[in-house]
């Protein structure tokens, strides 16, 4: 099964400063149709998760420019540009490259 | 509105059986492959099973197959999911989320399940 692994699992941040959020995978994430089915969810206390980016850097709808996604092969980053009060929660990237699909452990980004 | 609704979770003792439902509104439901996501504080995030648009396929994580069935009824908009022989470690909430892997971008607000004695 894939392992995906994020860095840091706690990230104090100052509000307007950027944040970035790494997360590895142990095995290739590019898919036989030659996308990478690579996802980033934010689960803000008390809230079900809520897809940010898929397939790398595509924002979903509604999802303020100031979130990022890059990377490609086993490594890949989500970045806030300005922390605002409301990017409080656990992020989490996750595979859907290889079944079973996988997500990473949660980073706990809070405010300083 | 687009949304999933699960109901059905509680309280169930070891080696019993559970179902849940998922109602979706706001979408075209039978266009959509459907999946069961669930988390616990200790093991975060587990992909349990997926079931594509037409139902004819289905996928499970190696730790529920031959005791968890997701199935759906697109007439109903509702999606399924029987568990039996449940265990301890099964106890988590579990939630409805639309999409394949390549995106889970609509996710309900989770059913706990308390599998204990």
């Amino acid at each position: 099964d894939v392992v995906m692994t994020q860095s840091p699992l706690s990230l104090p941040v100052t509000l307007g400063q950027p944040a970035s959020i790494s997360c590895r995978s142990s095995q290739g994430l590019v898919f036989s149709d030659g996308n990478t089915y690579l996802s980033w969810h934010q689960q803000r206390p008390g809230q079900s998760p809520r897809q940010l980016i898929y397939r790398v850097s595509n924002r979903d709808s509604g999802v303020p420019d100031r979130f990022s996604g890059s990377g490609s092969g086993t490594d890949f980053t989500l970045r806030i540009s300005s922390v605002e009060a409301e990017d409080v929660g656990i992020y989490y990237c996750m595979q859907g490259t290889h079944w079973p699909y996988s997500f990473g452990q949660g980073t706990k980004l809070e405010i300083k | 509105e687009v949304q999933l609704v699960e109901s059905g979770g509680g309280l169930v003792q070891p080696g019993g059986s559970l179902r849940l439902s998922c109602v979706a509104s706001g979408f075209t439901f039978s266009s959509s492959w459907m999946n069961w996501i669930r988390q616990t504080p200790g093991k975060g995030l587990e992909w349990v099973a997926t079931i594509k648009d037409d139902g004819h396929d289905k996928y499970y994580v190696n730790s529920v197959k031959g005791r968890f069935t997701i199935s759906r009824d697109n007439a109903r908009d509702s999606l399924y999911l029987e568990m039996s022989s449940l265990r301890v470690d099964d106890t988590a909430v579990y939630y409805c989320a639309r999409g394949g892997g390549w995106t889970c971008n609509l996710w309900g607000q989770g059913a706990q399940v308390i599998v204990s004695s």
